[in-house]
């Protein structure tokens, strides 16, 4: 199947600095990815939606500007979580879309906030 | 009410046990269904899709009632490498590609 993958795959920061992430569809052009956060004993809840060559869909109660999220390229969406806080560490996953239906995840990144 | 709703588990079964996980989902314009396995600390994976005349793969059966809004996992000859959580997933809800995850049934096969 098709891969996606993360950079990096976990990361320690003080409080206030900011983080970001890298996902990569590896042999696929992904139009849509979409970012995903998970808290412990949780499922999957879907923070945006990124657009090659357009704004980001964030989903409700997600801060824009905390969460910047860019779509450079066709393979390429980052999210960088500013100012990052203790609350903000989480497992964050991403995904790009190939066909309607079809997601492939990343291997995700964990953040740990201090 | 959440979207896609599941009974968080844990289902701990032996060896070899025949398990059904069950799921519900609120919106009747859903289109597709899935089911995702994902273990600990790693991503989601498919593991199947879901069809309304059923479908079957290897150990594994998944139906779909659209009349109920409910969906449905059976897990035959349980291995312990079947110890994960499983996700019930919805799509179709809105344009594009977006998936809604249910909160997962955590299954543990015992020795």
């Amino acid at each position: 199947g098709a891969v996606v993958s993360q950079h990096p795959s976990w990361v320690i920061c003080k409080s206030g600095t900011s983080v970001k992430i890298e996902c990569r569809s590896l042999d696929f052009q992904a139009t849509t990815m979409f970012w995903y956060r998970q808290f412990p004993k949780q499922s999957l809840m879907l923070m945006a939606t990124s657009n090659e060559g357009s704004k980001a869909t964030y989903e409700q109660g997600v801060e824009k500007d905390k969460f910047l999220i860019n779509h450079a390229s066709l393979t390429l969406s980052t999210l960088t979580v500013t100012s990052a806080h203790p609350e903000d560490s989480s497992f964050y996953i991403c995904s790009a879309a190939l066909g309607r239906d079809t997601q492939y995840f990343g291997p995700g990144t964990r953040l740990t906030v201090l | 009410r959440k979207e896609v709703e599941q009974d968080p588990g844990p289902f701990n079964v032996p060896e070899g046990a025949t398990v059904a996980f069950n799921c519900t989902y609120s919106n009747s314009a859903s289109q597709s269904f899935f089911w995702y396995r994902q273990d600990c600390r790693k991503e989601p994976k498919l593991l199947m899709s879901v069809y309304s005349s059923g479908n079957e793969d290897g150990r594994f059966t998944a139906q779909l009632n659209r009349a109920s809004q409910y969906i449905s996992l059976l897990i035959r000859d349980s291995k312990l490498s079947d110890s994960a959580t499983y996700l019930c997933v919805v799509s179709g809800n809105n344009a594009g590609n977006m998936l809604t995850f249910g909160g997962g049934t955590r299954l543990m096969v015992k020795p």
